[in-house]
């Protein structure tokens, strides 16, 4: 069955650590997304690609980086810059248009210990 | 940039009842899309409908519908006969139809959803 897999479901991480959230979608979409999902903020857009090899900010970079090396994959690593990390993380992926909106991964939960 | 608003944080409604959540939305394009999402408390994302803004026929699916006003800018969504599987976050979203621009979604704050017995 088509989808997009993140992993793992929950993570946590030392201060000062480097994570990388994993992401892989079997729908041949072009186009992927991460967001980060706080209590009453609604998602908010941290990195998308459209294409492989490249990739744009998104509201909320800061702290975060991506590769798109592949058109399947489109890892997320929460570098030690992120001062607040702990969050739920989507990943998502749509037709480049994405004119019929996203297909989501189950999510990411993300803690600083 | 666009902006997308849900006023209600938190909505209840009993079981077979109709509830309507709203959205209004900010944007100076005249052509876009607009989504609304549920997010059971699996978490897990799911579209329960679409509107092409191009488009006056409100969209329908089952037993969700939208109230589409343009020229509000405003998105309701209604669920009618209600069920205990609709309880959840519901997100609204906005997406550009200009030609060229970005595939992504702007999404509202949510309004989290409690249906009773």
């Amino acid at each position: 069955d088509g989808g997009i897999t993140q992993s793992p479901k929950y993570l946590f991480r030392k201060e000062g650590q480097n994570v990388t959230l994993s992401c892989e979608q079997n729908l041949n979409h072009d186009a992927m997304y991460w967001y980060r999902q706080d209590p009453g903020q609604g998602l908010r857009l941290i990195y998308y690609s459209q294409i492989v090899n490249d990739f744009q900010k998104g509201d909320i970079a800061e702290g975060y980086s991506v590769s798109r090396e592949k058109k399947e994959s489109f890892p997320l690593t929460v570098t030690s810059a992120q001062k607040n990390p702990t969050a739920f993380y989507l990943c998502a992926s749509s037709s480049l248009g994405g004119y019929y909106g996203y297909t989501f991964g189950s999510g990411t939960r993300l803690t600083v210990v | 940039a666009q902006t997308v608003t849900q006023s209600q944080p938190e909505m209840s409604v009993q079981e077979a009842e109709t509830v309507t959540l709203s959205c209004t939305y900010d944007t100076s394009e005249s052509d876009y899309y607009l989504f609304w999402y549920k997010q059971p408390p699996s978490r897990q994302m799911i579209l329960v409908i679409r509107q092409e803004a191009y488009k006056q026929q409100n969209a329908t699916e089952n037993r969700f519908s939208v109230n589409f006003q343009k020229a509000a800018k405003s998105f309701s969504l209604k669920i009618s006969d209600s069920q205990l599987g609709d309880a959840a976050m519901y997100f609204c979203a906005y997406r550009s139809a200009i030609p060229g621009t970005a595939s992504k979604l702007t999404f509202g704050t949510g309004t989290r959803l409690q249906v009773t017995l």
